[in-house]
């Protein structure tokens, strides 16, 4: 069964850092695309950042620029977020989700269930 | 990187058609034909529905449709069904190779 756990999740003070992980299972993690999607309580779904299957590009919204690095560790079949100088904003459910082999244009096909990160002021 | 925009609700009786509105710029829905939508109902994780404007992927339902026109995409649901409640949010990739949602559809079915 296809799978994607994500964990890390938990509440930080503003200023402070903290990663996510996302294991992934039932499925070549290694030649599949994936992404970081966030959802801030009762708001929309965001954009967060993008990692090809080697690890070799990679993109991010312009609100997490400079502050998020996202990574991936094909060996142990598992991505990350690190998250530094976290601000409130920051606040939602976090979601790994994979890049459909059909899709040319970044579609997810499997999500994780969510982690979430609160940033308390 | 502005949100997509959609119509905060939409609503319908059974066996009704609806349909959301998903308007963005040149940048992202007007320049490819990658616009999906995802159905999310309370507490779970999205699920895609649509993708490339009016491909659906395997066992998504045929009562599901994507179009667009110009800078703005549509999904029209057919059939309503009490199940088909739940929040719906485009996405398009964008001239820039980021991603970009929508602000998302609450659908009712009444």
């Amino acid at each position: 069964q296809e799978q994607l756990v994500e964990s890390g999740g938990g509440v930080v003070q503003a200023g402070r850092s903290l990663r996510l992980s996302c294991a992934a299972s039932g499925f070549t993690f290694s030649s599949s695309p994936v992404h970081w999607v966030r959802q801030a309580p009762v708001k929309g779904l965001e954009w967060v950042a993008f990692i090809s299957d080697d690890g070799a590009n990679t993109f991010y919204a312009d609100s997490v620029q400079g502050r998020f690095t996202i990574s991936r560790d094909n060996s142990n079949n598992t991505l990350y977020l690190h998250m530094h100088s976290l601000r409130p904003e920051d606040t939602a459910v976090y979601y790994c989700a994979r890049t459909a082999r059909y899709c040319a244009g970044d579609c997810y096909d499997l999500w994780g269930q969510g982690t979430l990160v609160t940033v308390s002021s | 990187q502005s949100a997509l925009t959609q119509p905060a609700s939409v609503s319908g009786s059974p066996g009704q058609s609806i349909t959301i509105s998903c308007t963005g710029t040149s940048s992202d829905v007007g320049y490819y034909d990658y616009v999906s939508w995802y159905q999310q109902h309370p507490g779970k994780a999205p699920k895609l529905m649509v993708y490339e404007v009016y491909n659906r992927p395997l066992g998504a339902s045929d009562r599901f449709f994507g179009s667009k026109s110009g800078n703005t995409a549509s999904l029209t649901i057919s059939g309503l069904q009490a199940g088909d409640e739940a929040d719906y949010y485009c996405s398009s990739f964008t001239s820039s190779n980021t991603l970009v949602f929508g602000g998302g559809t609450k659908l009712t079915v009444l």
